[in-house]
């Protein structure tokens, strides 16, 4: 069972915009500014897109956005495009001893 | 170019010993943590525990405690993740990470060691 909930699919069509939530307790994502989230195709490793809640790294399309609200985190990414197409994973530091908190994951399908 | 390599696919028999690697290169090894990331065929990801290379503090995950060690070689910019004995359950893709403390996340991924373990 995994520490944050994610819902396991969502679906866009092109050009359009989609939210991925992630909500877990005040232990760690409404507790601490430390969500990050990673996409990943099939067959790879995840890729770092989003940290500290809403900050991308380098390189990472503007198209992906990052926010918080009370326990629960969200990924948005506007403009859809094919290549959007991969699961994505939210994490969390957690004052837990499990140290860090992953999402189940969720499955991003661009119809 | 910060990167970090693994070694290669394993297969091996429940009860062998074994230890996978990543390299480091591009940044310097000693001053970020290392963790360990599995991701059980068809499943989510799942933290294991980290590594400081330059003093070997080392944390584990309560689920991994215990069943795997994390160690470090900073002459050499490689941290390991090893079993003792291992079991069928084992059977997962496992990657190492450039982890930001407390931060808690992961900015540079190994490519991934997949052990596979079967009588």
């Amino acid at each position: 069972q995994s520490a944050l909930t994610q819902p396991a699919s969502v679906s866009g069509s092109p050009g359009q915009s989609i939210t991925i939530s992630c909500t877990g307790t005040s232990s760690d994502v409404g507790g601490y500014n430390y969500v990050s989230w990673y996409q990943q195709h099939p067959g790879k490793a995840p890729k770092l897109m989003i940290y500290d809640v809403s900050n991308r790294p380098s390189g990472v399309s503007n198209r992906f956005s990052g926010s918080k609200s009370g326990n629960t985190a969200s990924l948005t990414i506007s403009g859809l495009q094919a290549e959007d197409e991969a699961d994505y994973y939210c994490s969390s530091y957690t004052s837990s001893s499990t140290l860090v908190g992953f999402g189940g994951g969720t499955k991003l399908t661009v119809l | 170019e910060v990167q970090l390599v693994q070694s290669g696919a394993e297969v091996k028999k429940p009860g062998e010993s074994l230890k996978i690697s990543c390299k480091g290169s591009g940044y310097s090894f000693t001053s970020y943590w290392i963790g360990w990331v599995r991701q059980m065929p068809g499943k989510g990801l799942e933290w294991m525990g980290i590594i400081y290379p330059g003093d070997s503090d080392t944390r584990y995950s309560p689920s991994f405690q215990g069943q795997v060690t994390i160690s470090a070689d900073k002459s050499i910019s490689t941290a390991y993740l090893q079993w003792s004995s291992l079991k069928a359950s084992d059977t997962a893709m496992y990657y190492c990470v450039r982890h930001w403390v407390p931060a808690a996340h992961f900015d540079y991924w190994g490519q991934g060691t997949l052990v596979t373990v079967s009588s």
